[in-house]
């Protein structure tokens, strides 16, 4: 069975500019969640959609948002990138709800670098 | 105060030592409680989880958790070079929340 993919796999954009991470779930997970992870602030939720909807939310400005398929893909989108926006973004698909983190998987993450 | 606390190491330590990591946290809310691997350019990997107090053994790795005194632990037993990642705590209520990672190397 196919792992978590995410396209790209590198970006790099300037201040200013909006963003858009691609994530596709393991086949029948309908659970997504997406991830910032700094050398400074480490992993930190961003959002988990379960069947086209939003079910929670970290603290992140609204500049970032997100958005699931009816074919459980999900999008991340970041506006007006700022520097501090440089980081690795990880989406993670699970089979049911948050009742069961603990049957996260993680894709290899997409490394955005805003210059 | 962050809500999971973790030592960020790095750990040094010779092939075939054991190994504990530990992560302490703050919310008694905290009802699942995970140890994932992370190598390098890599997501993290799903290591071990548990439910609520008491020890999980799976082959080298044991996670244990007590919950009266807020402590979770991972020990790597017989440590290979192939075991050098970063590893990270996560526990969770409603979401999942992670510690800084704990950088481990072993070198032969």
């Amino acid at each position: 069975k196919a792992g978590v993919t995410q396209t790209p796999r590198y970006l790099i954009k300037t201040r200013g500019q909006q963003v858009t991470l691609s994530c596709s779930p393991i086949s029948g997970h309908r659970s997504v969640s997406w991830y910032q992870q700094t050398p400074g602030q480490g992993l930190q939720f961003l959002f988990e959609y379960f069947s086209e909807t939003q079910r929670n939310k970290g603290n992140f400005p609204g500049r970032f948002s997100g958005r699931q398929f009816s074919n459980s893909r999900s999008e991340m989108n970041v506006s007006t990138l700022e520097l501090g926006d440089s980081a690795l973004y990880l989406c993670a698909s699970a089979t049911q709800d948050r009742l069961a983190q603990e049957t996260q998987y993680f894709g290899p993450g997409t490394r955005l670098l805003v210059l | 105060q962050k809500e999971v606390e973790q030592d960020p190491g790095p750990l040094s330590v010779p092939e075939g030592a054991i190994v504990s990591l530990n992560c302490t946290y703050s919310n008694s809310a905290f009802q699942y409680f995970m140890w994932y691997r992370q190598y390098s350019r890599k997501g993290p990997e799903l290591l071990m989880y548990t439910y609520s107090s008491g020890n999980k053994e799976d082959g080298r790795f044991t996670a244990q958790v007590d919950k009266s005194s807020k402590y979770i632990s991972l020990f790597i037993r017989d440590s290979q070079p192939s075991d050098s990642a970063t590893y990270l705590c996560a526990m969770s209520a409603d979401k999942l929340i992670f510690g800084a990672g704990t950088r481990l190397a072993v070198h032969p």
